[in-house]
């Protein structure tokens, strides 16, 4: 069980919105400690997508955004496209330790 | 354009150690930078292994950090990771990593293609 705690799955038609969320505790998320996101494609290695709770490495899509309020962080995806299919991890710290969410599965309808 | 390699035994007999190599190109790894393990097993989440700075100074998760030693090798630019005594547990994707501080925090800006690790006998 993670300490990061993100829904096993969402799904999404094409040109929607969907948001991916990720709850931790006073420990981790809650204590100050920023919140970071992978976007994993099928057979691939995982690739840095939101760092620092909200800001796009160069070459990511403005259509992915990411927030962070309290003990909770989102990842927001707006124009749904069939290649954002994969699996989104979210990662922060706890104590000092690093830590990822379990990972959703995101569906293209 | 950093590169990481990773290179070792697809196949590792239980209660044997697992040791793997990442090879670093495109960057020296003294000049900086953190430097870890992560590994994802079948159909399941990642899970971070260990981190290292150039410096020496690790940090270990610690449900592995009786197993698990991490070291760099400046002159050869390489990460080593050696894993005892593993189970079939321990089967997994195995990814090399390079992390970026930010604040308290470090994320990972550059990841290996990782190596698959099977325990069998």
């Amino acid at each position: 069980q993670s300490v990061l705690t993100q829904p096993p799955s969402v799904s999404g038609a094409p040109g929607q919105r969907v948001t991916i969320s990720c709850t931790g505790s006073y420990s981790n998320i809650g204590a100050g400690y920023d919140v970071h996101w992978y976007q994993q494609l099928p057979g691939t290695a995982p690739k840095l997508l939101i760092y620092g709770n909200s800001y796009r490495p160069s070459g990511v899509p403005d259509r992915f955004s990411g927030s962070k309020s309290g003990t909770s962080a989102s990842l927001a995806i707006s124009g749904l496209q069939a290649e954002d299919e994969a699996d989104y991890y979210c990662q922060s710290y706890d104590t000092s330790l690093k830590v990822f969410g379990g990972g959703t599965k995101l569906t293209v309808l | 354009q950093v590169q990481l390699q990773e290179s070792g035994p697809g196949l590792v007999k239980p209660s044997e150690a697992l040791s793997l190599t990442c090879s670093v190109s495109g960057y020296s790894i003294s000049s900086g930078h953190y430097w870890g393990w992560i590994r994802q097993s079948p159909g399941k989440g990642l899970e971070w292994i260990a981190i290292i700075h150039y410096s020496g100074t690790t940090h270990y998760n610690p449900s592995l950090r009786s197993r698990v030693t991490i070291s760099v090798d400046t002159s050869k630019n390489q990460l080593s990771l050696r894993l005892a005594s593993v189970t079939a547990a321990d089967t997994a994707v195995y990814y090399c990593a390079r992390d970026h501080a930010y604040g308290v925090t470090t994320y990972v800006d550059v990841w290996g293609k990782g190596t698959t690790v099977t325990v069998s006998s």
